[in-house]
């Protein structure tokens, strides 16, 4: 079947350091990836997407981009702030899953301190 | 921000009493879904609905069941409720199915005491 496996939390952070956030899925067909962010006390929030290989999905500074050949969409920022602090979630939905929905990592809480 | 509300937003209810949670949309999207969020399980999906009377289970539907009359509205209920579904739901609309994002209400809260 399909998912997701993303690493354990939490990582904490010194402002301004780089952020890498591991996610690695498994797949058949080819897979729409998606990075979702909860902040505390919040609903998750689409944070950036790629639906195909080698696209590169951005947005407020984050990056992944979409690797078949390692099967990963790792999340990567270059400099981190404290609002950045919120928990941070992989997730696919798989074009060969007709109605079925977004398959979730368990996500990586992130902690930046100033 | 994709017009979804929930309500209530916190639930306090005590076990063996029936629950509902509710739904609204204002985007006019065909998918709805429910998850349920755990520490150490991250979002579960309940049950989820690809239009009006149609729905269909996730992973962890049992003691759970929907319902969906209008596009616009999906609801959730605990037909007894027990200490076990002491959890955050959330509910989240999409356009389509496969290869679609999707998008997030704010959450209900509920203890089961």
């Amino acid at each position: 079947g399909n998912s997701v496996t993303q690493m354990e939390g939490p990582v904490t952070l010194s402002e301004e350091a780089f952020l890498t956030i591991n996610c690695t899925y498994t797949a058949t067909g080819y897979p729409s990836l998606f990075w979702y962010v909860q902040y505390p006390g919040e609903g998750l929030q689409l944070l950036l997407k790629a639906t195909k290989a080698d696209d590169k999905g951005s947005n407020k500074g984050f990056e992944a981009t979409y690797r078949k050949e390692t099967t990963s969409f790792h999340l990567e920022k270059g400099s981190v702030q404290v609002s950045d602090s919120a928990v941070y979630f992989c997730a696919l939905t798989a074009r060969n899953s007709g109605n079925t929905p977004l398959v979730f990592g368990k996500g990586t809480r992130l902690s930046v301190i100033a | 921000d994709a017009g979804i509300t929930q309500s209530p937003r916190h639930k306090v209810t005590e076990t063996g009493t029936p629950v509902t949670l509710r739904c609204h949309q204002t985007e006019n999207h065909r998918y709805m879904y429910w998850y349920r969020q755990d520490p150490g399980h991250g979002l579960r999906l309940i049950h989820y609905s690809y239009g009006v009377k149609d729905t269909d289970k996730g992973e962890v539907s049992d003691g759970y069941s929907v319902s969906r009359s209008k596009t616009e509205d999906f609801l959730l209920t605990l037909e007894s409720a027990t200490s076990s579904q002491t959890s955050v739901y959330f509910c989240a609309i999409s356009e389509g199915g496969q290869g679609y994002e999707q998008y997030f209400g704010p959450g209900t809260r509920l203890t089961v005491t």
